[in-house]
Formats: structure tokens, C-alpha cells, sequence
């Protein structure tokens, strides 16, 4: 049962251009939603969030974007530079519930 | 400031063997504590979790156990590894009322 879905196993981006990565979820229960950023063989790290009573929050590079009525986020890096290449978890909670998609492999090209 | 650890980094363990990770917390009282798994296409699989000493919260059946002994000591064990526990095991906290988690180093299990 997959309540947070990550459609892109991949993206390939070049650097200096916008890197935009999809999240759906279909729990409605949750409201809290979080971008966590991994390199191999560590922990993942928390990179940014937004409540449901936001649309937008913005830090430096990345701008998270919540869509409810469709129950979509996305995560939007520019300009994308070769050390943003990393896998991205998009995460979605709710009380102590919270869901992880399964990733996406971001590749920022020099 | 608050910081986890997990121990240890990778572990090669024969099918049958016990299993012992561990992880703490430090800089803060009474956090929640995780245990997760990140498996090939699936993600980051929620194990167990748990609000407090003693009180665990098993999200699937398994041939895994977690418990808490001390307030901010997590460990995850297993009486007889199979091959399929292997995998990547992430540690993580969060405050009490708390909505981000913050996970470890990560621990490498290979069940040979």
C-alpha cells in the first residue's frame, strides 16, 4: 500500500537549469510534507518542508510547491548545480504516521 | 544541538545469527525513535517506532525486534537473520511533537 508516490525513479538535468521532482500522495489524513535529500550509503537529511496550510515555502534553491486538491507536491531546485545529485524522498505525515515515496535518482550534469 | 548515532556502519552476519544494532540520541529528552529500512524500489519501509521506554509499535511482521531500554537507546534486533533482512538500516528521531525526522549514518546488514 504505497500512500506516497514517486513516479520518476530518474531525472537528468543539466546544470544551471531547473530540476523539478513529483510527489502524489492519497492519504487526505496527512498534512505535514517533507523533502529529504540521500547520497549512498548515508542517512538521508532533511532538506525541506510545508505544512497544508501553505501552497509555497521557499528556502535559498529549493521551493516546495502543494497542490491538495490534487494531492501533489513537487520540489524545484534552480539553478541545479553537480552537487544536488542525490536521490530525493519526498515524505508525507500525519500524528505519527509518516510515509516515504520510494525516490528519485537526481543526475546534474556539469 | 541534537545528534544520533547508529553502530554499527556495516555488518556481514551468517543466515541464522543473531542481530544487534544500536543507535542513541543526544541533546534531547524523550524523543520518538525509529527504525527504518530502505529496500531496492520500495523506499524508506517504517519498522518500528516508539513514544517512549518500553513502548514499541510494530509497523509490519517480521523477523525483526526493536526495544527501548533508556530513554534515547534504540536497538534492533533479530534471534536468527535470514537472507532477506538484508539491506540498509536507518535509525531516526524526532521531538515528541514533532512532524521532521532526522535520521542516522545508516547501518549496511549482508546476511550471507
Amino acid at each position: 500500500d504505497q500512500q506516497v508516490k514517486q513516479n520518476s525513479p530518474s531525472l537528468s538535468v543539466q546544470e544551471g537549469r531547473i530540476s523539478i521532482l513529483n510527489c502524489d500522495y492519497t492519504n487526505s489524513m496527512f498534512d505535514y510534507f517533507l523533502w529529504y535529500k540521500k547520497y549512498p550509503a548515508e542517512g538521508p537529511t532533511f532538506l525541506i518542508s510545508i505544512s497544508s496550510i501553505k501552497d509555497k515555502n521557499e528556502d535559498g534553491r529549493f521551493t516546495v510547491f502543494l497542490n491538495k486538491s490534487a494531492k501533489h507536491l513537487s520540489l524545484h531546485i534552480v539553478p541545479s548545480q553537480p552537487g544536488d545529485s542525490a536521490v530525493y524522498f519526498c515524505a508525507a505525515s500525519g500524528g505519527n504516521d509518516m510515509r516515504f515515496g520510494a525516490g528519485t535518482r537526481l543526475t546534474v550534469k556539469p | 544541538s541534537q545528534t544520533i548515532h547508529q553502530w554499527p556502519a556495516t555488518l556481514v552476519q551468517p543466515v541464522g545469527s543473531p542481530l544487534s544494532l544500536e543507535c542513541t540520541v543526544e541533546g534531547t529528552s524523550n524523543p520518538n525513535l525509529y527504525w527504518y529500512r530502505q529496500a531496492a524500489g520500495r523506499g524508506l519501509q517504517l519498522l518500528f517506532y516508539s513514544v517512549g521506554i518500553g513502548q514499541i509499535s510494530s509497523e509490519v511482521p517480521q523477523n525483526l525486534s526493536a526495544s527501548r531500554p533508556q530513554d534515547r537507546q534504540f536497538i534492533l534486533s533479530s534471534k536468527k537473520l535470514l537472507l532477506s533482512d538484508s539491506g540498509f538500516y536507518l535509525c531516526a528521531w524526532s521531538f515528541t511533537s514533532g512532524n521532521t525526522i532526522y535520521f542516522g549514518e545508516g547501518s549496511w546488514l549482508t546476511v550471507v
